[in-house]
């Protein structure tokens, strides 16, 4: 199935640990993109990445790190893990023109204990 | 800045109700206008978009007309059903960033 996949659904995890979660598109898309959603459902943009260019958004804490080793895949690294790193974090994609929508992986639940 | 405004919610309607979610922006030149839903547990799905003045996108039943004049990019549904409870973001896209609205979650009772 062509899509937008990420990987693990569900992550618990104690505080300081390091963690990563991995997302691959098929899609041919040219850009990749990490947002957070908090628990009242409010969509935050981290990073958009294409081959040329890697975006941040300022207010992402710099223990965020995104890591491109090929144009399909978009990992999203974490350090020293803080309680309020607990959200749903979605992988998405997009061809990069103004037409085009983003296709969504299905979201990772990180919960910080 | 572009920016999109959507109405709060949450919305509770009975089955077989009228929906409306509001949705306006603020964009420079000639964005194109999306909205998405959310089931529980679930990605961001895209539902219809619309990428010039006065088109209306389709899916599902539901609308939406982009109007340049009002700017603004309504959600309209005329029969919902249980199944269409989710969170519905209204999104625009400038070709250089993509904004989403803060999400408006619908609840269709039996």
């Amino acid at each position: 199935d062509t899509a937008v996949s990420q990987t693990p659904k569900y992550l618990v995890t104690q505080m300081g640990n390091d963690k990563s979660i991995k997302c691959e598109q098929n899609l041919g898309h040219d850009t990749m993109y990490w947002y957070k959603q908090d628990s009242k459902k409010f969509l935050k943009i981290m990073f958009s990445y294409n081959n040329k260019e890697l975006i941040i958004n300022e207010t992402v804490p710099n223990r965020f790190s995104p890591k491109s080793p090929d144009k399909a895949h978009l990992n999203l690294h974490i350090n020293s893990l803080e309680l309020g790193d607990s959200a749903v974090y979605f992988c998405a994609s997009s061809r990069g023109d103004s037409d085009y929508g983003y296709t969504f992986g299905s979201g990772t639940r990180l919960t910080v204990v | 800045g572009d920016s999109v405004t959507q109405m709060e919610g949450p919305v509770t309607l009975s089955e077989e109700a009228f929906l409306t979610i509001n949705c306006t922006y603020t964009a420079t030149g000639y964005p194109s206008l999306f909205w998405y839903v959310q089931y529980p547990g679930e990605g961001l799905q895209l539902l219809l978009k619309a990428t010039k003045a006065d088109d209306k996108g389709s899916n599902k039943g539901f609308e939406a007309t982009y109007r340049k004049e009002t700017t603004s990019f309504h959600l309209e549904k005329g029969s919902v059903q249980v199944s269409d409870s989710a969170v519905y973001f209204c999104a625009l896209n400038t070709g250089n960033q993509f904004y989403f609205g803060t999400g408006t979650s619908l609840t269709v009772i039996p």
